[in-house]
């Protein structure tokens, strides 16, 4: 059974850095792109980022870009997230999700989420 | 960046109903990478169909997707209390990954 779990989500103030991580077990982790997927309170999903498989393309929205870093560790099975520099608009839950096959982005398999919290 | 507006907005509906939710593309899906999702109260979107009109695992057979270029549906033949949720569509054709504004559906 495929299982993602998030972790590492709190609050912080702005300008703050948090890392927030995923746990990912049921399947071969190395082989599947992940991406992270946002959503603010009462708002639409908002995809974040993206990597491959082998973590050598990666790809971030341009509301990010420049203060977030996507990483895998394939020996532990777990995708991560820092995310620095951090704004009010950043608060949301955050979601790690696999992609459904390689050379798709839909998500097949979403993590509970972890909520994010940017407030003074 | 595509722009993807669902319509209606809202639907009430009774159990047993057909419904048909539509997403609107602003550019066209050439490669029709076009994903529904619906998302329950405090729980993660759930997979629906991908590619337009290819019914994910485990999802039931009443969940069918259509539609090709800009104009895509979600049909739900016979519709169960279980189905109460939110439904976005989802764009993967160009980047970045986009998602509808969403059709909220309640079962009355």
């Amino acid at each position: 059974e495929v299982q993602l779990v998030e972790s590492g989500g709190g609050l912080v103030q702005p300008g703050g850095s948090l890392r927030v991580s995923c746990a990912a077990s049921g399947f071969t982790f190395r082989n599947y792109a992940m991406t992270w997927v946002r959503q603010a309170p009462g708002k639409v999903p908002e995809w974040v980022s993206a990597i491959s498989g082998p973590g050598d393309f990666i790809y971030y929205a341009d509301s990010v870009k420049g203060r977030f870093t996507i990483s895998r560790d394939n020996s532990r099975n777990t995708l991560y997230l820092q995310m620095n520099s951090l704004r009010a608009e950043d608060t949301a839950v955050y979601y790690c999700a696999k992609n459904l096959m390689n050379g798709t982005a839909c998500y097949e398999y979403w993590g509970q989420g972890t909520l994010v919290t940017v407030s003074s | 960046e595509i722009v993807l507006t669902q319509s209606p907005g809202t639907l009430s509906l009774s159990p047993g109903e057909r419904v048909t939710l539509s997403c609107r593309a602003s550019q066209t899906l050439s490669n029709n990478y076009l994903a529904w999702y619906h998302q329950k109260l405090g729980q993660a979107p759930r997979l629906l169909i991908y590619s337009a009109s290819n019914r994910a695992t485990g999802i039931p057979n009443r969940f069918s997707g259509t539609g090709s270029g800009t104009d895509f549906t979600l049909t739900i033949s016979g519709l169960e209390p279980e189905d109460s949720a939110v439904y976005y569509c989802q764009q993967w054709e160009t980047a970045p990954v986009t998602f509808g504004g969403g059709t909220r559906v309640d079962i009355k």
